[in-house]
């Protein structure tokens, strides 16, 4: 079955970037999304369609692309960055996948 | 800003069937897909399956044998059943809208309900 890859874990300093990657075969011709997720909450679109930030989300959320892998990266770190962060897409017959999920800890 | 709510039993017996609903409130179920979502305790997200208003369905392979996802219109709400259930079935069942388009492939999980732990247990 179809697989986007994340990293458990991404750590990073207050005030510096982030970046969080997903790879899978399909990217090249499915879009990614990107939910963060704080503890008992429901997710939230930070990224639609690759590199599209919704309204409401913070300029420092920012998303890219290249082959089979998509990145989000989040520049100037803030506190309440700190969350799961999970990729979503689809494979060649339409059955949604989201990545494992990456726990972003800000130092 | 639509709302959606899921309603249902917080604890289901193994072999038995799970059933769900989600309330759609400040919008019209119409001309869109709606799906379900889980999560288990401290795990990730996996997509269950979807619906359009007009009842097609789309289901998770790895659920489909067990799983029946309806749409009833004249209430604004869609409902969730999986049956067979065991303890790898609890989780955090999420209700959400799916925002499609020509432009958008796939479409995504928009508006999200808050959720309802089912847990399976004897």
């Amino acid at each position: 079955s179809y697989e986007l890859t994340q990293p458990p874990s991404v750590s990073v300093s207050l005030g510096q970037m982030a970046r969080i990657t997903c790879s899978g075969e399909a990217l090249p011709k499915k879009y990614a999304y990107w939910y963060q997720q704080k503890p008992g909450q429901f997710p939230v679109v930070v990224i639609y369609k690759d590199t599209e930030r919704p309204s409401g989300i913070p300029e420092r959320f920012s998303g890219s692309g290249s082959g089979t892998m998509v990145t989000l990266t989040i520049s100037g770190v803030q506190a309440e960055d700190e969350a799961d962060y999970y990729c979503l897409s689809a494979d060649s017959s339409g059955t949604y996948v989201f990545g494992g999920g990456t726990k972003l800890t800000v130092l | 800003q639509v709302q959606l709510q899921e309603s249902g039993p917080g604890l289901v017996k193994p072999s038995e069937t799970l059933s769900l609903t989600c309330a759609v409130s400040g919008g019209s179920i119409s001309g869109y897909y709606w799906s379900w979502i889980r999560q288990p305790p401290g795990k990730g997200l996996e997509w269950i399956g979807s619906i359009y208003y007009s009842g097609s369905t789309e289901y998770n392979p790895s659920l489909k044998s067990r799983l029946s996802i309806s749409v009833a219109t004249s209430k604004n709400q869609f409902s969730l059943r999986l049956s067979s259930v065991t303890a790898a079935d609890t989780a955090i069942y999420y209700c959400a809208r799916v925002y499609r388009a020509a432009d958008t492939n796939p479409g995504y999980f928009q508006d999200w309900g808050q959720g309802t732990l089912v847990t399976v247990s004897s």
